[in-house]
Order: C-alpha cells, then sequence, then structure tokens
C-alpha cells in the first residue's frame, strides 16, 4: 500500500506570492490534515479535512487554507506569502481521524519564502 | 501557548544504555499520548502511544510512562541504538475533540554514539 505522498518536495518562492501543496493519502483514508514544522516550534497543527469538510482549524492567519476533495486527495493554499511563511509543510492521513488514531505522515514539503 | 513542552532540546547516550525523553503537558483535558520519531527528510512514523487509563505502555524496547498528576510523560528506549538517533516527538490530544488534532512538542533531538 503506498504511503501519503505530498508534492512538490521542494518550492522557492518570493514575498508576497502565493502557492498551492498537494497530498494524497493512503488508500481508503478519509482524514487528512496539515501540519507546519519549524525548527525549535515543533508541529503546528494547521487544519482537517474529512469527506471534503474542513473538521478543525489550527491558530493560523485566513492566508492559509486548504480543501479536500472526493477522492480525499487535499490541496492546502498559501497566500500573499510571507518569510516567516518558510517551514516543512506536512500533511497525514488517518482512516476517519478519531482522536486515537496513529496518523501517517507523508515526507513533507519544504517551503522557502525569499 | 505551549501546552506540550519538550524541555530538552538534544540528548546524546551510549548504545547500549538508557535513553529518557521527557515531555510535560498543561492542558487537563489531553487523555490521549503518542510519541512519534522523525529523520531527516522524512515524515513523523508512530512509535508508541498511551490513554490516560494507564500510566505504563511497553512495546520491545520502548516503554512509554504517564504521571496524570504531574502532567508528565516519559519515553524509556532500552537499549538504545544508533539507528534510534532521530528527532522525538511527543504529541497529545483530547477526545472532546471531535476528529484527528494533535499537539505537538517542539522535539528531542536523540544521538546514540556507537
Amino acid at each position: 500500500k503506498a504511503g501519503v505522498t505530498q508534492t512538490p518536495r521542494y518550492l522557492i518562492k518570493t514575498r508576497g506570492q502565493q502557492v498551492t501543496l498537494s497530498c494524497s493519502p493512503i488508500s481508503g483514508h478519509r482524514s487528512v490534515s496539515w501540519y507546519q514544522q519549524t525548527p525549535g516550534q515543533g508541529l503546528q497543527f494547521l487544519f482537517e479535512y474529512f469527506s471534503e469538510t474542513q473538521r478543525n482549524k489550527g491558530n493560523f492567519p485566513g492566508r492559509f487554507s486548504g480543501r479536500q476533495f472526493s477522492n480525499s486527495r487535499s490541496e492546502m493554499n498559501v497566500s500573499t506569502l510571507e518569510l516567516g511563511d518558510s517551514a516543512l509543510y506536512l500533511c497525514a492521513s488517518s482512516l476517519v481521524g478519531f482522536t486515537n488514531e496513529k496518523l501517517f505522515f507523508g515526507s513533507g514539503t519544504q517551503l522557502s519564502v525569499l | 501557548d505551549q501546552q506540550v513542552k519538550q524541555n530538552s532540546p538534544s540528548l546524546s547516550v551510549q548504545e547500549g544504555r538508557i535513553s529518557i525523553l521527557n515531555c510535560d503537558y498543561t492542558n487537563s483535558m489531553f487523555d490521549y499520548f503518542l510519541w512519534y520519531k522523525k529523520y531527516p527528510a522524512e515524515g513523523p512514523t508512530f512509535l508508541i502511544s498511551i490513554s490516560s487509563i494507564k500510566d505504563k505502555n511497553e512495546d520491545g524496547r520502548f516503554t512509554v510512562f504517564l504521571n496524570k498528576s504531574a502532567k508528565h510523560l516519559s519515553l524509556h528506549i532500552v537499549p538504545s541504538q544508533p539507528g534510534d538517533s532521530a528527532v522525538y516527538f511527543c504529541a497529545a490530544s483530547a477526545q472532546e475533540t471531535s476528529g484527528s488534532r494533535l499537539t505537538f512538542g517542539e522535539g528531542t533531538q536523540l544521538t546514540v554514539n556507537p
């Protein structure tokens, strides 16, 4: 069974641009979550989608948005990029997103904002 | 407000000895705790978990201890092996949250020296 796939692996953008990151969950998994990892900050929860609906949202500004498609694939978008958005963005999937379900993570998209 | 804290950014141990990684939390609603391991250029992988109804869970060389009154958990690795060198993240979730939402600590870099 293929794991969680994130594309692209690396991305370089400049301030003010927007970016779209993609995530394909493990086949059969319907819950997709996004996390931002920055040095010294651990992983910060962005949002979680289940059945094409945003079910949970973290404390990030409205510039960060996402969506989920009927095949459970998900995208996240960051508009008006700022230098502080440089980070590793991780996607994780689970079957239905119960609180005690373990998450399976992708390798992430490393975003650099210049 | 860092609800899950790992106060040691790094830990170095000799091969064959015990590694003890610590984690503190402040939110009393957290009732499920997990440890993830992360190698460079890879996503985090699930290691072990514990429910708040238990105070210990063991899986091979890995044991997690939970002290609810102190809001503290620890991960013991015995014996430590060079392949265990990675960043370890502690994470917590609350049953009251519908869906998947993990709160992570900042991570501890474990180095096991041969």
